[in-house]
């Protein structure tokens, strides 16, 4: 079955500086890739997602990449502000209704 | 608009006792609903998904069950609980598979 990995675990950033977490998945037909932002003791929500039939999606400070080949894909924050500390999940689907989680990313942005 | 809610928000329960959460979402139709839990500083693991009304499909065993008496309503419960079973407990919801999925504020439950 699908297996996702998350890295790093913390993630550390001076505010105004950028932040990237990596994500790889096991499960070549997997063609849904969500990013979730959970702030403490809240529920996930969603901040953006991409498909298999695009390499890039942009939403204002916020990217995903997706990489099919190499099985990876990446969260690009610019810009980070203090509201931007979380944990942060990435996920991966095939054409189903399960979504194979990552274990998260505590992001912490240093004033 | 679409709502969810989940209840209740904490729960301490001794072990062996029974469990029962319940979710409903208002302002949709035929909804798919998700049972998920999540562990301390981990992931998200899914328990259960329906699609329908008295559809479900379990992902891990375990000794909790789900069913979905309504079109908008998903119950999950136990009849024995193990301490194993603490962890905070989330429903969502989706309308489609692959779709943004909308999270109910969960239920943070002890088994001592």
């Amino acid at each position: 079955g699908e297996n996702v990995e998350q890295h790093p675990s913390t993630l550390s950033v001076q505010e105004g500086d950028s932040a990237v977490i990596k994500c790889t998945y096991s499960d070549s037909a997997s063609n849904y890739f969500p990013w979730y932002k959970q702030e403490l003791g809240k529920r996930p929500q969603l901040i953006i997602d991409i498909r298999s039939n695009v390499g890039e999606k942009k939403d204002q400070r916020i990217a995903v990449t997706l990489n099919k080949t190499a099985k990876h894909f990446s969260l690009h924050i610019t810009e980070t502000q203090p509201e931007d500390s979380a944990v942060y999940f990435c996920a991966a689907s095939r054409s189903n209704y399960q979504l194979i989680w990552g274990a998260g990313t505590k992001l912490i942005i240093k004033p | 608009s679409q709502t969810i809610h989940q209840w209740p928000a904490t729960l301490v329960q001794p072990v062996g006792s029974p469990l029962s959460l319940e979710c409903t979402v208002e302002g949709t139709s035929n909804p798919n609903l998700y049972w998920y839990r999540q562990a301390a500083g981990r992931g998200l693991q899914l328990l259960f998904y329906s699609v329908g009304i008295g559809q479900i499909s379990s992902e891990v065993p375990q000794n909790l069950s789900a069913s979905r008496p309504q079109d908008r309503q998903f119950i999950l419960s136990s009849k024995k609980l193990l301490l194993s079973d603490s962890g905070f407990y989330l429903c969502a919801w989706t309308t489609a598979r692959n779709t943004e999925a909308f999270f109910g504020q969960g239920t943070r439950l002890t088994v001592v």
